[in-house]
């Protein structure tokens, strides 16, 4: 089956850090990821869509210098969360759709990211 | 607007039969899907459903109506390891998904 890979998995750091996030679709061609983030016990929150050569789509209140995302090629984008601070502490989660029409999308495994 | 129900937490017993229930409006519809999502884990994919009918798939099934923009997931012969939450998805026009807020389904022994 259908196959994302997400890293890193955990990620404890100092405030003011940047952290990067690498999503990849290991046997499928992703025209489009997507960029989530779950606090404890709330659901799914979209942050952004990410399509391959092109500017990412942000949601409403995500700041786009904040959360940096690069789409470089059909298999991997990177979120990257620039200057952490506790706030941003959060289960950050990739996900991926296949270019074939009426594909499922398949989520990596999730990066749980803590900024002291 | 765009509007994705399903109750909030359901609770059952183990061995017996639960549905989960998802009623939608969204602009345009490309399919509806089904994930399971443990505490602390990622979404994993379910079931798809773009035509009308029940698909099977070993223990858990999913119904669509989309006249009635209605969905329900069944999960039979409940194990402990199926507490989870239950998250209904529609693809809407633009192919993106809009998501519920996820039903958290808890199995009693």
């Amino acid at each position: 089956g259908a196959v994302v890979s997400q890293h890193p998995s955990w990620v404890i750091c100092k405030s003011g850090t940047s952290v990067k996030i690498e999503c990849r679709s290991l046997d499928f061609q992703a025209t489009t990821m997507f960029w989530y983030r779950q606090f404890p016990k709330q659901s799914l929150m979209l942050m952004a869509t990410s399509n391959e050569g092109s500017k990412a789509t942000y949601e409403q209140g995500v700041e786009k210098d904040k959360f940096l995302i690069n789409h470089a090629s059909l298999t991997l984008s990177t979120l990257t969360v620039t200057s952490a601070h506790p706030e941003d502490s959060s289960f950050y989660i990739c996900s991926a759709r296949d270019r074939r029409e009426y594909q499922p999308q398949h989520f990596g495994d999730g990066t749980r990211l803590s900024i002291l | 607007g765009q509007n994705i129900d399903q109750p909030t937490e359901m609770t059952a017993t183990e061995g017996a039969i639960v549905q989960i229930n998802c009623t939608y409006q969204t602009s345009g519809f490309n399919g509806l899907f089904w994930y399971q999502q443990h505490a602390g884990e990622a979404p994993t994919f379910l079931s798809y459903n773009v035509l009308d009918g029940l698909e099977e798939k070993g223990r858990f099934s999913s119904f669509l109506s989309r006249s009635k923009g209605y969905s329900y997931l069944l999960l039979k012969e409940l194990q402990m390891k199926d507490s989870a939450s239950y998250l209904c998805a529609v693809m809407d026009s633009n192919y993106q998904l809009i998501w519920g807020a996820g039903t958290k389904l808890i199995i009693k022994p």
